[in-house]
């Protein structure tokens, strides 16, 4: 199963700023996926992203808001623009395994608490 | 938008008892997993059933799957400490790639 190393694992915030979500696959896939986590709450997806084109957001979610790279096979970035408390959650970034590729792997997850 | 729905949503048990979760879900999927979460951590993917299958064992682990209630159960035998965690059922559609996941349940083994 592939190793996904996310970092950073927590960080504290100030409203307005931004933050910056890396994640690192030790092997090459297709897809990588951002999930958010809110406290209490169950994953949702913000968007996919795709080597080599612009990432699939979900609805209710905006690359102004949520802007991703995905320079390489192995590598993605997911950036919190202009936070505010009510991003406060469990950022996840994940990848597709398994026989048709339908399981998820996670990375450990970013606590991320916005003042 | 959620899929499933897992009741119950928190659940307390002594060890060593056995833990039953359910899940229901509202569209036609390809397939319904279960995954653990520690401590709001990242999640482990559990065991997956297959729109298919009716039933799924995995050491400690057995997944039942009614397609016609649009339903499946996680239960997890001679319960350990370690095994207090939240536990989500995911469903993948047969209609894109998308897996959704369910609310979750807390449960928590009591020494």
């Amino acid at each position: 199963s592939a190793v996904i190393s996310q970092k950073p694992s927590r960080d504290i915030c100030q409203r307005g700023t931004s933050l910056t979500i890396q994640c690192q696959v030790d092997s090459q896939v297709t897809m990588m996926f951002w999930y958010r986590q809110q406290p209490g709450q169950s994953l949702t997806l913000i968007a996919t992203a795709n080597q080599g084109s612009e990432a699939t957001y979900e609805s209710g979610f905006v690359i102004d808001k949520f802007p991703i790279s995905r320079p390489n096979l192995t590598f993605s970035t997911l950036t919190v623009s202009n936070m505010s408390p009510e991003d406060s959650s469990i950022y996840l970034c994940s990848v597709e395994e398994g026989r048709e590729g339908e399981k998820l792997f996670f990375g450990s997850g970013t606590q991320l608490s916005v003042l | 938008s959620q899929q499933g729905e897992e009741d119950p949503q928190a659940l307390s048990i002594q060890e060593g008892e056995n833990a039953t979760m359910n899940c229901s879900y509202k569209t036609s999927i390809n397939n319904l997993q279960w995954y653990r979460q520690n401590s709001g951590r990242g999640l482990v993917h559990l065991i997956l059933i297959r729109s298919n299958e009716r039933e799924k064992h995995s050491g400690r682990l057995r997944v039942t799957l009614d397609t016609s209630k649009k339903s499946s159960s996680l239960l997890i035998t001679a319960s350990r400490a370690a095994d207090t965690a939240s536990y989500f059922c995911a469903t993948a559609s047969n209609r894109d790639d998308k897996i959704i996941f369910g609310k979750g349940t807390r449960l928590h083994i009591l020494p």
